[in-house]
């Protein structure tokens, strides 16, 4: 069974920093890979799809790379802002035909103005 | 942009009442993903559906069904409501099963008394 973990958990740091967030999962046969933004109470803003064949994505600040053998995938966020502060969440999408997403528990990220 | 619809927002039900959840996905998006996220919980798939045919099926339980209708929205049925299904109800749509983006809605938030 697909398990993916993300690290750390929660993460608070100063305005204008650059930062990563760090995803694992423990099944290599997966379709593709994606981030995701979560405010509190509310619904998920997808940021960035990585398909199994890619290596990165790119979307203005944001920059996530893939490494399919290791099961890794990291988020990184240059020059940080207040309002980039949410929970981020990877989700991979496995391999063989399935459909449905496997997400981690998240990274709440606070930045500091 | 137009984003996935979600009706209603907000639902509140007593234990063991039934409650139709639905969602409307983007314009030309064929597939339909249910998620449940509790509290302070990651993501769980559900089920969805293709071309109002289902195509994968998560942890949903027996008291749950679902459907895609001709207009490709889909209805989200839960009968004998039980307190631990108080949770976000969150519908995703792509186009086509394929390594496609899924775009989440804005979530309906289910409280059962």
């Amino acid at each position: 069974k697909q398990e993916v973990t993300q690290i750390p958990a929660a993460l608070s740091v100063p305005e204008g920093e650059n930062l990563v967030l760090n995803c694992s999962f423990t099944d290599s046969a997966i379709y593709n890979l994606q981030w995701f933004r979560q405010d509190p109470g509310k619904g998920l803003t997808s940021l960035l799809l990585i398909q199994s064949s890619q290596r990165e994505q790119t979307s203005g600040r944001l920059n996530a790379s893939l490494d399919k053998s290791s099961g890794r995938s990291t988020l990184y966020i240059a020059a940080s802002q207040p309002g980039d502060s949410a929970t981020y969440l990877c989700a991979v999408r496995p391999g063989g035909g399935a459909d449905g997403l496997t997400f981690g528990k998240g990274t709440h990220l606070i930045i500091q103005p | 942009a137009a984003g996935v619809i979600q009706s209603p927002r907000h639902l509140i039900k007593e234990k063991r009442e039934t409650a139709t959840l639905k969602c409307y996905p983007i314009p030309r998006h064929d597939t339909v993903y249910w998620y449940q996220q509790g509290p302070g919980q990651d993501p769980q798939f559900l089920i969805s559906f293709y071309e109002k045919m289902q195509s994968d099926k998560g942890s949903i339980p027996d008291r749950f069904s679902a459907q895609q209708f001709s207009d490709y929205h889909s209805e989200l049925n839960m009968s004998s409501l039980e307190l631990g299904d108080s949770a976000l109800y969150f519908c995703a749509s792509s186009f086509g099963r394929g390594p496609y983006e899924q775009y989440f809605g804005p979530g309906t938030r289910l409280t059962v008394t």
